[in-house]
C-alpha cells in the first residue's frame, strides 16, 4: 500500500540550509509534491518533481529524488525565521489524483 | 483570484450532534477534493469530485460521512452523527485540470472538536 514518511520535527539557525527527507513506498509514483503549511492557512504547494527527474532547483529550493532508494528530499538553502512552517511530502500516482501525505515536519527557524 | 474558502473555521460540537462543513472552490475549478488531518497525523484523502459526481471516495471512514457537490459548485461534508475520533482538521482542495500536474489548492481549513 501507499506509505510516506517524514521525521516530525528540525530546528536549524537562521542562515543555515535545512534538508527536510522523506521516504514513500509506492513505487509506481509520478509525481512527488513539497507543500508547506504555515499557522492558520492552508496548504501552499511550494515544489514538485517528476518522478523521472533526479533533481529540481527552484531559487533556495532544490529536491532530490532518490527513486531506488524511495528517498525525497528537500534543501532550503539561507533559511530565515518565515520559513518556520511544517512542510508536507506527498505523492501521486498516474491515473489517480489523490494526494498520499506524510505526517509532516515541523521547521523550526531560530534567529 | 480568490482562493479555496472553507467555513466554519472553527466547529466545536458534541459527540451524537450533526456539523455541515462547507468548500468553495476557485472559481472554474472542475475538480475538488476533502482531506482530513486527525491529532497531527498525516493528510488522508477522503474523496474527489469531477464537477457534481463522485469520481473517487475511497478514503470516507464509514457512512457517517455523506459528501455532497450539488450544481458542480460548493460542496459541503456532512457528519452525523459526530464521534470523538472525528476531530481534526477538514482541508478542501480544487484544481483544474489544464495539466498533468492537477496542482491542489488548499483552503485553510475547517477545525472540528467534538467533545
Amino acid at each position: 500500500g501507499e506509505d510516506v514518511e517524514q521525521s516530525l520535527f528540525l530546528s536549524v539557525r537562521e542562515g543555515d540550509s535545512s534538508v527536510i527527507n522523506c521516504t514513500y513506498t509506492d513505487s509506481s509514483s509520478t509525481y512527488l509534491y513539497w507543500y508547506k503549511q504555515e499557522p492558520g492557512a492552508g496548504l501552499q504547494l511550494l515544489t514538485y518533481i517528476f518522478s523521472n527527474m533526479d533533481m529540481k532547483q527552484d531559487q533556495r529550493l532544490t529536491v532530490l529524488l532518490n527513486k531506488k532508494d524511495k528517498h525525497l528530499s528537500l534543501r532550503i538553502a539561507d533559511t530565515q525565521t518565515g520559513d518556520s512552517a511544517i512542510y508536507f511530502c506527498a505523492e501521486r500516482n498516474t491515473g489517480f489524483q489523490k494526494l498520499v501525505f506524510g505526517t509532516g515536519t515541523r521547521l523550526l527557524v531560530s534567529p | 483570484e480568490a482562493g479555496v474558502t472553507q467555513f466554519p473555521s472553527h466547529s466545536v460540537i458534541e459527540k451524537g450532534q450533526t456539523v455541515t462543513l462547507r468548500c468553495d472552490p476557485i472559481s472554474g475549478h472542475d475538480n475538488l477534493y476533502w482531506y482530513r488531518r486527525v491529532m497531527g497525523k498525516e493528510i488522508k484523502f477522503l474523496l474527489h469530485f469531477v464537477k457534481e459526481s463522485k469520481q473517487d471516495e475511497s478514503g470516507m471512514p464509514n457512512n457517517r460521512f455523506l459528501a455532497e457537490r450539488t450544481g458542480g459548485t460548493y460542496s459541503t461534508l456532512k457528519v452525523q452523527p459526530a464521534e470523538l475520533e472525528d476531530s481534526g482538521v477538514y482541508f478542501c482542495a480544487s484544481s483544474q485540470a489544464l495539466t498533468g500536474l492537477y496542482e491542489q489548492y488548499f483552503g485553510p481549513g475547517t477545525r472540528l472538536t467534538v467533545t
